[in-house]
C-alpha cells in the first residue's frame, strides 16, 4: 500500500488529455513540493515535473503539474502514442522523514 | 556526458550480503545529493536512501533501515549501498538517482539500474 494514492490506469485517444490524480497527506504532499516521473517500458524513470509545476528542458509542454492542499494532478494534452508509459508522482513526507512515491498510473493510448 | 552507472548485482541467497555500486561522471559529483530506488519485478517504485553531498545526512526508509547502508567517496566518484541480510522481498533492479539541487529535490539524471535477486 503506497503512502501516495494514484489511480491504477488511465486512458485516453490521440489528442485527448489525461489527468492522473496523486493524493496523500499533510505530512507529505501537504507540506512539501510534489515531482512527477515517466517510466517508459523497461527504461529507467525520467523527471517529468519537479517542485509541483516545473518542466526540466527537453519536456513537452503537453505535461503540466499542478498542486491544491494535500493533492497532486499530471496533466498530458495532445495525448501521444509515445506518452504510453507509467508515471510517479512523489513527495518527501515530514513524519516518515524520507521519500514516498504513488503506486503508479499505466497510461494506454488507446 | 552526465552518468551514473551501477553494478554489484547478482543472485544471493537469503540472509546473504551484497554490495552495489554507482558510479558518477560527467559532473561535479561532489555537490549533489544520491539516491537508492528500487523496483520490484512488475511492481512500481520505491525509494530506499539518500545521502548527502558530504555525507552530512543520511536517510532510509523503513523497509530498508538496520538492514542497508549508504556510504560515498567523493574522490572515487562514487555512491555504494551495503546489503545485508536480504530477504526474498528486496529482489529487483536497483536504480541510483542524483537529487537536482537539494535533498529530497527531483531526481534528475538515473542510473540503468542493476538486477538483484534473493533466491535460495
Amino acid at each position: 500500500q503506497s503512502v501516495l494514492t494514484q489511480p491504477p490506469s488511465a486512458s485516453g485517444t490521440p489528442g485527448q488529455r489525461v489527468i492522473i490524480s496523486c493524493s496523500g497527506s499533510r505530512s507529505n504532499i501537504g507540506s512539501n513540493y510534489v515531482y512527477w516521473y515517466q517510466q517508459l517500458p523497461g527504461t529507467a524513470p525520467k523527471l517529468l515535473i519537479y517542485r509541483n509545476n516545473q518542466r526540466p528542458s527537453g519536456v513537452p509542454d503537453r505535461f503540466s503539474g499542478s498542486k491544491s492542499g494535500t493533492s497532486a494532478s499530471l496533466a498530458i494534452s495532445g495525448l501521444r502514442s509515445e506518452d504510453e508509459a507509467d508515471y510517479y508522482c512523489v513527495a518527501s513526507d515530514d513524519s516518515l522523514n524520507g521519500r514516498v512515491f504513488g503506486g503508479g498510473t499505466k497510461v494506454t493510448v488507446l | 556526458e552526465v552518468q551514473l552507472v551501477e553494478s554489484g548485482g547478482g543472485l544471493v541467497k537469503p540472509g546473504g550480503s551484497l554490495r552495489l555500486s554507482c558510479a558518477a561522471s560527467g559532473f561535479t559529483f561532489s555537490s549533489y545529493a544520491i539516491n537508492w530506488v528500487r523496483q520490484a519485478p512488475g511492481k512500481g517504485l520505491e525509494w530506499l536512501s539518500s545521502i548527502t553531498s558530504s555525507s552530512t545526512y543520511i536517510y532510509y526508509a523503513d523497509s530498508v533501515r538496520g538492514r542497508f547502508t549508504i556510504s560515498r567517496d567523493n574522490a572515487k566518484n562514487a555512491v555504494y549501498l551495503q546489503m545485508n541480510s536480504l530477504r526474498a522481498e528486496d529482489t529487483g533492479v536497483y536504480y541510483c538517482a542524483r537529487d537536482l539541487e537539494f535533498s529530497f529535490d527531483g531526481m534528475d539524471v538515473w542510473g540503468q539500474g542493476t538486477t538483484v535477486t534473493v533466491s535460495s
